[in-house]
């Protein structure tokens, strides 16, 4: 139980477009998706906190305009990185919590890399 | 303010031999505390966590940890490591009724 898909894996985008990541919780109802970036030999940096049919909580420096969420449903959040540039280019991890907030169950994680 | 430490970036045993990746944190009240691995280019894996009741507590493919409040730990142990078990090893904590905060990471490598 508790398995939290990402789509894609990876992918290659050339500078300037948006590239769209979806979060889904395949095996219970997610209340709560979390969205982390992990920059190389480092740890997660939480960006932001989504709760289905609400606006997402930004965490201090992340930029709402451009890292776009929606959670539209309790099995399905979405990132979207508007106008991309190389220094966007990390790994995103999703995470979800059901109604047993107290853990978090993560995705695989999608590669992005912006040319 | 919250917050965790793994002191080693890099932890090395031979395989058979037991393992420990240290965690320590600092919170005000009392923590939920977890344990997570990341295998390369892929995302964390929960193995187990603390909430309240008997401070040694047992998670996936045989690692438990114990919770020690006076020294403010929670060190993640197998007594027998696994070549397979090396990957990244993160800590977090979260407080009541807030997020996540992880610590940096442990890498652990089991040599043959």
């Amino acid at each position: 139980g508790a398995v939290v898909s990402q789509h894609p894996s990876w992918v290659i985008c050339k500078s300037g477009t948006s590239v769209k990541i979806e979060c889904r919780s395949l095996d219970f109802q997610a209340t709560t998706m979390f969205w982390y970036r992990q920059f190389p030999k480092q740890s997660l940096m939480l960006m932001a906190t989504s709760n289905e049919g609400s606006k997402a909580t930004y965490e201090q420096g992340v930029e709402k305009d451009k890292f776009l969420i929606n959670h539209a449903s309790l099995t399905l959040s979405t990132l979207t990185v508007t106008s991309a540039h190389p220094e966007d280019s990390s790994f995103y991890i999703c995470s979800a919590a059901g109604t047993e907030t107290d853990t978090q169950y993560f995705g695989p994680g999608t590669r992005l890399t912006v040319l | 303010a919250q917050s965790v430490a793994q002191p080693e970036d890099q932890v090395n045993v031979a395989e058979g031999n037991p393992l420990t990746v240290k965690c320590t944190y600092s919170v005000s009240g009392n923590p939920y505390l977890f344990w997570y691995v990341q295998y390369p280019n892929r995302g964390l894996q929960f193995l187990l966590k603390y909430i309240t009741g008997d401070n040694l507590v047992k998670g996936s493919y045989g690692f438990e940890a114990e919770f020690n409040k006076s020294q403010t730990s929670f060190h993640l142990k197998k007594p027998s490591a696994l070549v397979s078990d090396s990957a990244l090893y993160f800590c977090a904590l979260r407080p009541y009724g807030q997020n996540f905060v992880f610590g940096p990471g442990t890498r652990l490598s089991v040599l043959p």
